[in-house]
């Protein structure tokens, strides 16, 4: 099976754009996670997506949004960028069973994303 | 809330002895306990898992981890380093409340194998 995919790798934005990312899960996964990895905060969770409905949320302001697609790819969007938004954003996708916690999340290679 | 620590910034170890990478952990509940390497510019690689059972789980190149409930601890270890292990190691802890898919990571730890 293909992995998780990412688009863009890199990208580079100014102050006060916004961003799209997008992530295209394993196949036959219905969950997506999304993570922001920084060097200050390390790696914090942003939100994750089950069948299209958003089913967790990280302590992130409302800037940071995202959806799921009903073929399970979901993509993230930043709104008015900050420079602070500079991290590595990683995706992670899983079969999506109900209270699983222990459910094993594969990663993307992530989107680096440079804010000027 | 459930928390990870990863007290040591950085490992060092020779290549063929062995190695081992610190995590302790806080969760109300039981715990589901995650290792992942990151490789430079790259993505996290799933290493292995404990979600119940045997205190000692095997998984990918070689390396193991084992579960101690009474000391809260999920070190990470590998009978003989290879210069080739030279990564940064999360350890993770996942939600376990019906609250779907969520990790809470440690802050990494650097492990340096030298030849």
């Amino acid at each position: 099976k293909a992995g998780v995919t990412q688009t863009p790798r890199y990208l580079i934005k100014t102050r006060g754009q916004q961003v799209t990312l997008s992530c295209s899960p394993i196949s036959g996964h219905r969950s997506v996670s999304w993570y922001q990895q920084t060097p200050g905060q390390g790696l914090q969770f942003l939100f994750e997506y089950f069948s299209e409905t958003q089913r967790n949320k990280g302590n992130f302001p409302g800037r940071f949004s995202g959806r799921q697609f009903s073929n399970s790819r979901s993509e993230m969007n930043v709104s008015t960028l900050e420079l602070g938004d500079s991290a590595l954003y990683l995706c992670a996708s899983g079969p999506g069973l109900a209270g699983a916690g222990g459910e094993t999340q594969y990663f993307g290679p992530g989107t680096r994303l440079l804010v000027l | 809330a459930q928390s990870v620590a990863q007290p040591e910034d950085q490992v060092n170890v020779a290549e063929g002895n062995p190695l081992t990478v610190k995590c302790t952990y806080s969760v109300s509940g039981n715990p589901y306990l995650f290792w992942y390497v990151q490789y430079p510019n790259r993505g996290l690689q799933f290493l292995l898992k404990y979600i119940t059972g045997d205190n000692l789980v095997k998984g990918s190149y070689g390396f193991e981890a084992e579960f101690n409930k009474s000391q809260t601890s999920f070190h990470l270890k590998k009978p003989s380093a290879l210069v080739s292990d030279s990564a940064l190691y999360f350890c993770a802890v996942g939600s376990g409340n019906n609250a779907g898919n969520m990790l809470t990571f440690g802050g990494g730890t650097r492990l340096m194998v030298k030849p």
